[in-house]
């Protein structure tokens, strides 16, 4: 069945440094979507990505989707301690697919 | 505007003991409701989603079921706790198609003793 593998598992930054988390799919997807679970809360969606390449910003967040659909990447310019969280990618193969949560990337930001 | 409401907000049971978690949606109509679980530090695992009243689909084989009685009532239900049932449960509801985004509850911890 599809696979949504996320990496890095856990990723440590002092605040300032950039962060990167990069989620694959095994099959192609028709859209990728982004959320932020903070410590003790519940995710919250960020964005969501359906066409061939887009790159979509939010303020020092850049969210990319592949050219050829099955992959996805969340930058984060110079971190910050509110960054903190796990950031969560999911992805669909269709409209009658229900989505696919990749484990997600647990982001650490030392002041 | 849309909400989406869970309850209790903690729990701890004794193993064998029932189960019973409450969702409801406001603001919206012929919502798509989803329970997922979430094992400390783990990633989201989805339990049951509906697409209507009396509508369940199980995604995993488990001793938890799931009803919709009324188009924003989810409820998520066990007759027999296991230890294994402990984690962070949480509701969510999406529009239109199962694949848009998915807005969470505030989420139930459960601890099974």
């Amino acid at each position: 069945g599809q696979q949504v593998m996320q990496i890095p598992q856990y990723q440590h930054v002092q605040e300032g440094e950039d962060f990167t988390t990069y989620c694959n799919s095994s099959t192609t997807l028709s859209n990728i979507q982004w959320y932020k679970q903070r410590p003790g809360g519940h995710p919250v969606f960020l964005i969501q990505l359906v066409k061939s390449g887009e790159v979509k910003k939010q303020k020092r967040l850049t969210f990319q989707f592949g050219e050829a659909k099955k992959n996805s990447s969340l930058h984060i310019t110079a971190t910050q301690t509110t960054d903190v969280g796990t950031y969560f990618c999911a992805g669909s193969g269709g409209s009658q697919g229900n989505l696919i949560f990749g484990k997600g990337t647990k982001l650490s930001v030392k002041p | 505007s849309q909400t989406i409401h869970q309850w209790p907000a903690t729990l701890v049971q004794p193993v064998g003991s029932p189960l019973s978690l409450e969702c409801t949606v406001e603001g919206t109509s012929n919502p798509n409701l989803y329970w997922y679980r979430q094992a400390a530090g783990r990633g989201l695992q989805l339990l049951f989603y509906s697409v209507g009243i009396g509508q369940i689909s199980s995604e995993v084989p488990q001793n938890l079921s799931a009803s919709r009685p009324q188009d924003r009532q989810f409820i998520l239900s066990s007759k027999k706790l296991l230890l294994s049932d402990s984690g962070f449960y949480l509701c969510a509801w999406s529009g239109l198609t199962v694949n848009n985004e998915q807005f969470f509850g505030p989420g139930t911890r459960l601890t099974v003793l």
